[in-house]
């Protein structure tokens, strides 16, 4: 069955544009999570939704991120006044509920922030 | 707070080499510990896990086992292939479930021919 998917796969911007990340989650799956992978920095937690709702939102760097989830799908990770330090791979996974242990990732969007 | 602390690579073997990626934890409780590996080009995805102190996670020819003693949770393989040149995540997660992932910084893994 179809995976996670991730658009856009590459993402090039200008500082101080806002940019919109989206992640398809496999279908029925109800945890959501949003990653980011830095060069040397390894992966680190954004957020975390449950169905529509974000328990722990305990990762976003500052208030320029912010994210969302409609209809427990599809979710969009917005990056408001976009700086070079928010150049990254943003990656989202999914599990069937948050208590499963695993997580499918999606490949990535690679985002480079000029 | 919860941590993963893992070697730094790369490391590059030979093919048929043995392999060793430590890894260590910092936690409260009693984590569940994974491994995950990005091969090139594709998505992280799940190698192995563990939830209890003394399980044994193995797949692939990989093994690692949870050892709450020394916090630790060694990634092995026999005899490594060129197939297996990726880079190797070690994570927990807390046991109260709903949790996110804690990452080390992960360790490319090169094998020659």
């Amino acid at each position: 069955g179809a995976g996670v998917s991730q658009s856009p796969s590459n993402k090039v911007t200008e500082k101080g544009k806002d940019v919109e990340l989206r992640c398809d989650p496999i279908s029925g799956h109800t945890a959501l999570y949003w990653y980011r992978q830095s060069l040397g920095q390894g992966l680190e937690f954004l957020i975390y939704f449950q169905g529509n709702s974000a328990p722990d939102k305990s990762g976003l760097p500052s208030d320029r991120f912010s994210a969302e989830r409609t209809g427990g799908s599809v979710s969009t990770l917005t990056i408001q006044r976009t700086q070079q330090e928010d150049s990254a791979v943003y990656l989202c996974a999914s599990s069937l509920d948050g208590a499963s242990d695993e997580q499918f990732f999606g490949p990535g969007t690679r985002l480079t922030v000029l | 707070g919860n941590s993963v602390t893992q070697m730094e690579g790369p490391v590059t073997l030979s093919e048929e080499a043995f392999l060793t990626i430590n890894c260590t934890y910092t936690a409260t409780g009693y984590p569940s510990l994974f491994w995950y590996v990005q091969y090139p080009g594709e998505g992280l995805q799940l190698l192995l896990k563990a939830t209890k102190a003394d399980d044994k996670g193995s797949n692939k020819g990989f093994e690692a086992t949870y050892r709450k003693e020394t916090t630790s949770f060694h990634l092995e393989k026999g005899s490594v292939q060129v197939s297996d040149s990726a880079v190797y995540f070690c994570a927990l997660r807390k046991d109260s479930g709903n949790t996110p992932l804690v990452f080390g910084k992960g360790t490319r893994l090169s094998v020659i021919a």
